[in-house]
């Protein structure tokens, strides 16, 4: 069974930057688009972020244009999340998410959550 | 941007109702839509997609269904453990979550 572990998170100030990293337990995901999806009590799950499985197409949530960059290594089964400019909004629990369909360059369905690491937007 | 709309926010029944939770799509999504449940303190699991579809594992009381833009969940003779959030999802255009449905025990 495919495992996700995200790191990376934690207290930063406004304006500061924070690399989000996920790794999978298997090379399964290497075939699979992948994506960051927050959490937090007042907005809900929001999409954040998603990449092909080949790195090729790269597709983000206006809130986030601009300021995060998401990118994969399928060697190193790892997805990361580079986030800078960041703001109090951008306080949220951030998982790593496994999109479903092998081989696709659209996004669909998700069927493998990590637990998630919390970010921390604040002075 | 395709906007997601679920009511009722909050939910309360008692074990062995049949609840219903809508989402509505502010676009036509056809039938690219997936529902979630979310217990306290984990990540959400998936248990419908294309609408209507069960996930392996899902309990056969689930069901979904719908069109364009509007979709429901079904849950049959509610157990305990179904108490919790369910979110849907639409993936016709990028990814959309509704706000959520919270369950609870009447």
């Amino acid at each position: 069974e495919l495992h996700l572990e995200e790191s990376g998170g934690g207290l930063v100030q406004p304006g500061g930057s924070l690399r989000l990293s996920c790794t999978a337990s298997d090379f399964s995901v290497k075939h699979y688009a992948m994506h960051w999806v927050r959490q937090s009590p007042d907005k809900g799950l929001e999409w954040v972020s998603g990449i092909s499985w080949s790195g090729a197409k790269k597709d983000y949530a206006d809130f986030v244009k601009g300021r995060f960059i998401i990118s994969r290594d399928n060697a190193a089964k790892s997805l990361f999340l580079q986030m800078s400019s960041l703001r109090q909004e951008d306080t949220a629990l951030y998982y790593c998410v496994k999109d479903t369909d092998p081989g696709s360059v659209s996004f669909y369905y998700m069927d493998v959550w990590g637990k998630g690491t919390m970010v921390t937007v604040s002075s | 941007d395709i906007q997601m709309t679920q009511s009722p926010s909050t939910l309360s029944a008692s074990v062995g109702d049949r609840v219903t939770i809508t989402c509505r799509a502010s676009h036509n999504i056809s039938t690219w839509l997936a529902w979630y449940q979310q217990k306290q303190g984990q990540a959400p699991k998936l248990l419908i997609y294309k609408t209507s579809i069960l996930e392996r594992e899902v309990s056969s009381r689930f069901s979904g269904s719908g069109f364009g833009t509007e979709f429901t969940l079904t849950i049959n003779s509610l157990q305990p453990d179904d108490f919790a959030t369910y979110f849907c999802q639409q993936y016709e255009s990028y990814v959309t979550f509704g706000q959520g449905t919270k369950l609870d025990i009447k």
